[in-house]
């Protein structure tokens, strides 16, 4: 089945800063991948998402890239501030199957 | 417009007991999921269902029973708790759209400790 890698685990840096987590995902057949942030006490939200169509995605200061070749992708936050400060998970799915695989999650702090 | 609840937020127990998490949609959602939380290992699925009456195991199903005989509501049981089970648990309903993906909307999360 699928095996998603989140690095790094923990991350900080200071307001204004560009923060950047990685994953790689094991199943060349996942074809969907989405980003949830969690804030402190609350539940997952998405913030983005990506298809393998798709090379690279932006919403304002977020981005995602995808290399489907390597199997891996990006989130990268730009002009960092105090409320970017959670808990970032990626996601990989095969469409084929209603089933997100997470990965383990990094704890994103953004110092003023 | 009440999204998806679960109940109770907090419980603590005792090992051996039988525990059961509620979840409750009012999207009409037809996919629902259960997840546990806990530190180092993420989000882990236990179970999901594609509809009423139709349940399928995750990444994590041992100890664990769903039932889904409404749309709307999808329980987790615990049939015998254990100090492994302690963890934070989450439901999520999803509507597949574009190639059968769709956004995830958690409940609020359950918190369990078994002592």
């Amino acid at each position: 089945g699928e095996n998603v890698e989140q690095h790094p685990s923990t991350l900080s840096v200071q307001e204004g800063d560009s923060a950047v987590i990685k994953c790689t995902y094991s199943d060349s057949a996942s074809n969907y991948f989405p980003w949830y942030k969690q804030e402190l006490g609350k539940r997952p939200q998405l913030i983005i998402d990506i298809r393998s169509n798709v090379g690279e995605k932006k919403d304002q200061r977020i981005a995602v890239t995808l290399n489907k070749t390597a199997k891996h992708f990006s989130l990268h936050i730009t002009e960092t501030q105090p409320e970017d400060s959670a808990v970032y998970f990626c996601a990989a799915q095969n469409t084929g199957f209603q089933k997100l695989v997470f990965g383990t999650g990094t704890r994103l702090l953004v110092s003023p | 417009d009440a999204g998806i609840t679960q109940s109770p937020r907090y419980k603590i127990t005792e090992t051996g007991r039988q525990v059961t998490l509620m979840c409750h949609q009012t999207w009409s959602h037809s996919y629902m999921f259960w997840y546990r939380q806990d530190l180092g290992h993420g989000l882990r699925l236990i179970y999901y269902s594609a509809a009423a009456d139709i349940t399928d195991k995750g990444e994590v199903p041992d100890g664990y029973v769903v039932s889904r005989s409404k749309t709307e509501n999808f329980p987790l049981t615990l049939e015998s708790a254990t100090r492994s089970q302690t963890s934070v648990y989450f439901c999520a309903s999803s509507k597949p759209g574009t190639a059968n993906t769709g956004e995830l909307f958690f409940g609020e999360g359950s918190r369990l400790t078994v002592l």
